[in-house]
């Protein structure tokens, strides 16, 4: 079946650095654009970062901008999140998200990885 | 950037009830705007897309309407598992893919 699966997220204190992976099966990896979307502690969604299924184009929220990094290998049906100088306010739930073109919108989710910034 | 609204915050219904969520957009979205559930320690769910399309797999008790800049979720007879928190988001002018505060939906 369509699945993502989360992993990398655990307590980093602040300044230092993690990287998130996000392993896809069930489909066609290599043609959906990719989204991380994060959901702090009692808080509602917030998206992060996206990248073209072929990686031409990334984009990101701006209180993320020059610290974090999206990128995917679609030979191995992967994606990430390279998250440098994290501050308190990053930590959250993170999901990766496949964006289908179609109906515009998130339609597979993974189950989230946990990431705690803390001194 | 888009700016979402939805309101209530919070609802209390009990199972069987008819219950509305609105969502307001800062600009018009035409029909760029999609319909999430989430319930507690799980992943959001897409329940409408294109302000009025039904996911598959999502019942039909699940409606969605609006254009422009005002959009209703609609859930005709409450059932015990749609408890949840419910969230807007558009996909009309992109980055960033901007999403509803949400509102939580109770049991009364």
């Amino acid at each position: 079946q369509v699945q993502l699966v989360e992993s990398g997220g655990g307590v980093a204190q602040p300044g230092r650095s993690l990287r998130l992976s996000c392993a896809a099966s069930g489909y066609t990896f290599r043609s959906y654009d990719m989204h991380w979307v994060r959901q702090a502690p009692g808080k509602g969604l917030e998206w992060v970062a996206k990248i073209w299924f072929d990686e031409r184009q990334k984009d990101y929220v701006d209180s993320v901008k020059g610290r974090f990094t999206i990128s995917r290998d679609n030979s191995k049906n992967t994606l990430f999140l390279q998250m440098n100088s994290l501050r308190a306010d990053d930590t959250a739930v993170y999901y990766c998200a496949r964006y289908n073109p179609g109906p515009h919108a998130f339609d597979i989710w993974g189950q989230g990885t946990m990431v705690t910034v803390s001194s | 950037d888009i700016q979402m609204t939805q309101s209530p915050s919070s609802l209390s219904a009990s199972v069987g009830d008819r219950v509305t969520i609105t969502c307001r957009a800062s600009q018009k979205i035409n029909n760029y705007l999609n319909w999430y559930q989430q319930k507690p320690g799980k992943a959001p769910k897409l329940l409408i897309y294109a302000a009025s399309s039904l996911q598959s797999g999502v019942p039909s008790r699940f409606s969605g309407s609006g254009s422009g800049t005002d959009f209703t979720l609609i859930i005709s007879s409450l059932q015990p598992e749609d408890f949840a928190t419910y969230y807007c988001q558009q996909s009309y002018s992109i980055p960033p893919y901007t999403f509803g505060l949400g509102t939580k939906l109770e049991i009364k």
